[in-house]
């Protein structure tokens, strides 16, 4: 069953602005993966964060993972035109050398110049 | 010098046609898989190989069948084509089995489209 669910499920921002992403799960995790997928091309690793961290920062990025309410955040400070992409968040859990992630729909995010 | 790389990039067929995708990864890494995006860019996982053994097998049509002669290569073998196969299949790649802190190297995807 799928796991992770983003919302909104699309965001328009202006440029400078700060974008805010969120995702819940349903069922125990080990990490949290944020991905962004520029149109037409493969999706690219953004930032991990384990299940025993609360607060992860990259750069312009800062994510956050709630495990009690199986929730996390992903923000995107000033943000650019560059950002424009669609943003997803995968969910990790394994048991030995049965290991998947399982991704959620995405969020589409619009920077206006 | 592309990391993950699949072909081909777009893939226009029949119904009823049988077609394979490729890909081969320069990584290193133990771990390939294949992913299906649908039209609403739903990603969902359908095959993953670790070390040419395969390792997940989701609640996929037997009319696909992955095959890995070696750990840098993992294609994609699809039968009898229908309409509804047609989206966008990656491969990716990880060090281990990515649900244990990895991340994913993707591809850059094809583009199936079954007339």
């Amino acid at each position: 069953s799928q796991q992770g669910e983003e919302d909104p499920q699309a965001l328009s921002i202006q440029e400078g602005e700060n974008a805010t992403m969120n995702c819940s799960y349903k069922t125990s995790i080990n990490n949290l993966q944020w991905y962004r997928q520029n149109s037409g091309r493969g999706l690219v690793h953004l930032i991990l964060i384990r299940s025993n961290e609360r607060e992860k920062h990259s750069g312009r990025l800062r994510v956050t993972l709630d495990t009690s309410k199986k929730s996390s955040s992903l923000l995107i400070t000033a943000s650019r035109a560059a950002d424009t992409a669609s943003y997803f968040c995968a969910t990790g859990f394994h048991t030995g050398a049965n290991s998947k992630l399982t991704f959620g729909k995405g969020i589409t995010l619009s920077v206006r110049p | 010098d592309t990391a993950v790389s699949q072909t081909p990039k777009y893939l226009v067929t029949q119904m009823g046609n049988d077609k394979s995708i490729k890909c081969e990864q320069n990584l290193g890494h133990d771990t390939m898989y294949w992913y299906k995006q649908d039209s609403k860019k739903f990603l969902k996982i359908m095959f993953s190989y670790n070390n040419k053994e395969l390792i997940i097998n989701e609640t996929v049509p037997n009319r696909f069948s992955p095959k890995s002669p070696d750990k840098a290569h993992l294609n994609l073998h699809i039968n009898s084509l229908e309409l509804g196969d047609s989206a966008v299949y990656f491969c990716a790649s990880s060090p281990l089995g990515g649900a244990g802190g990895e991340k994913l190297f993707f591809g850059s995807g094809t583009q199936l489209s079954v007339l």
